[in-house]
Order: structure tokens, then C-alpha cells, then sequence
């Protein structure tokens, strides 16, 4: 099956510190990844959807200065949370979607608990 | 208004039950559907993909598409504890832009 990985899984930051979050497709090529966030008891929120090789787009509310989204290559996403503080603290999981025509299934990462003190 | 809706539950059954979770969605362009598993706290798993109406058997599960009621299903036959999750809901659209519009999910408790 498809396998997408995250790193870190759980990172703990100061408040005003910047975080960066990588998101890999492991055995697939991903044109299109997604970043979502979740709080507890909480439903997904779409954060972003980021396709290789071209700027995020991010959905209403979300700062585009402040989550940063790099898609530079098939198979890696990076998600930069910066000046961090404790009101971002949350579970960010991205996922990817396979080359179009193949599959729009998307596949999740394992997801990164992200805790800013 | 959303786009996709779950009921929250809780949906209680007892183990070798069938459980039956029910989703509506709101855009009738969407055309492409999905079952998620997502235990507490990880991320979601995918279960079933389903892109035409009628029923999609895999292994416990089924996935029924209605697209004229705007309604997509999940049976899970002879329920295990290990069932018990919240099940999300997702439709994609079929535009150019591929956004994939998730449900609040159900839970599932699957009672010994």
C-alpha cells in the first residue's frame, strides 16, 4: 500500500521558535499533498493543498505567513510553522494523493504532535 | 452548511454485529468518495474508496454509493472491538482543483 511518513512525530518548542515539518511519500510520486490540523476531539481542518512545484493553496483563515508550505519535489512536503506560540499547539498530519489518473486516494502520515510552551 | 455530514454518534453494537454508518453530501459534482478509520489520537486510515453507485465489497466492509440521494454507506459485518474508532466520510469534487471535503466522522463503539 502507499506509505506517507512525517517527521517529527511529536516536537516540543518555545513560543516565538519556528518548526518545520517534513511529509514523505515513500513509495509513490504525490503531485498534490495536504496539510491538515486537529485538536482534540476535533474534526480534520484543511489547512492547505500543495501540488509540486507551485505555490500552497491555503484555505480561508489560514496564514499563509505563518504556515509556511514548501512542495519541492514528487515526494517531499514541508510544513514551517513559524513564530510558534501555544495556541498552535496541535496534531498537523498531512497526506498524499498519487499522480493523477492513477489514484485520488489520499494517504496519511502518521502525524506530528506539535506542543509550543 | 456542510458539505458532509455524519452523524456523531456514539454508535454502540455489540461485537459480531453489523454496524451501519450513514453519510450525506451537499455537492452534487463531488464524485469520488471515501471511508476513513481514524483511532484516537493517530491519523486517519483509509478504508474504502467507491466511485460508482451500488456496493463495493472488501473483505468486512461495504461501501454503498447512492448518488441520486446523495447518500454513501459503510457496513461493517461481524464487528470487532477492534472496530471501535471514528469513521470519517469524504467526498471529492471533480473539477481541475481536487479538494476532498471530510465529514465530522462517527464513533464507533463496538461493546465486547
Amino acid at each position: 500500500g502507499a506509505v506517507v511518513s512525517q517527521h517529527p512525530s511529536w516536537v516540543i518548542c518555545k513560543s516565538g521558535t519556528s518548526v518545520k515539518i517534513e511529509c514523505r511519500s515513500l513509495d509513490f510520486q504525490a503531485t498534490t499533498m495536504f496539510w491538515y490540523r486537529q485538536f482534540p476531539k476535533q474534526s480534520l481542518m484543511l489547512m492547505a493543498t500543495s501540488n509540486e512545484g507551485s505555490k500552497a493553496t491555503y484555505e480561508q483563515g489560514v496564514e499563509k505567513d505563518k504556515f509556511l508550505i514548501n512542495h519541492a519535489s514528487l515526494t517531499l512536503s514541508t510544513l514551517t510553522v513559524t513564530s510558534a506560540h501555544p495556541e498552535d499547539s496541535s496534531f498537523y498530519i498531512c497526506s498524499a494523493m498519487g499522480l493523477a489518473g492513477l489514484s485520488n486516494e489520499q494517504y496519511f502520515g502518521p502525524g506530528t504532535r506539535l506542543t509550543v510552551t | 452548511q456542510k458539505e458532509v455530514e455524519q452523524n456523531s454518534g456514539p454508535l454502540s453494537v455489540p461485537e459480531g454485529a453489523i454496524a451501519s454508518l450513514n453519510c450525506t453530501y451537499s455537492d452534487r459534482v463531488s464524485q469520488s468518495f471515501f471511508w476513513y478509520r481514524q483511532y484516537s489520537g493517530k491519523s486517519p486510515e483509509l478504508i474504502m474508496s467507491i466511485y460508482s453507485n451500488g456496493d463495493k465489497e472488501d473483505g468486512r466492509f461495504t461501501a454503498q454509493l447512492n448518488k441520486a440521494s446523495q447518500y454513501v454507506s459503510l457496513l461493517i459485518r461481524d464487528s470487532q472491538p477492534s472496530d471501535s474508532a471514528t469513521y470519517l466520510c469524504a467526498s471529492m469534487n471533480s473539477g481541475g482543483y481536487q479538494k476532498v471535503t471530510f465529514g465530522t466522522g462517527t464513533k464507533l463503539q463496538v461493546i465486547p
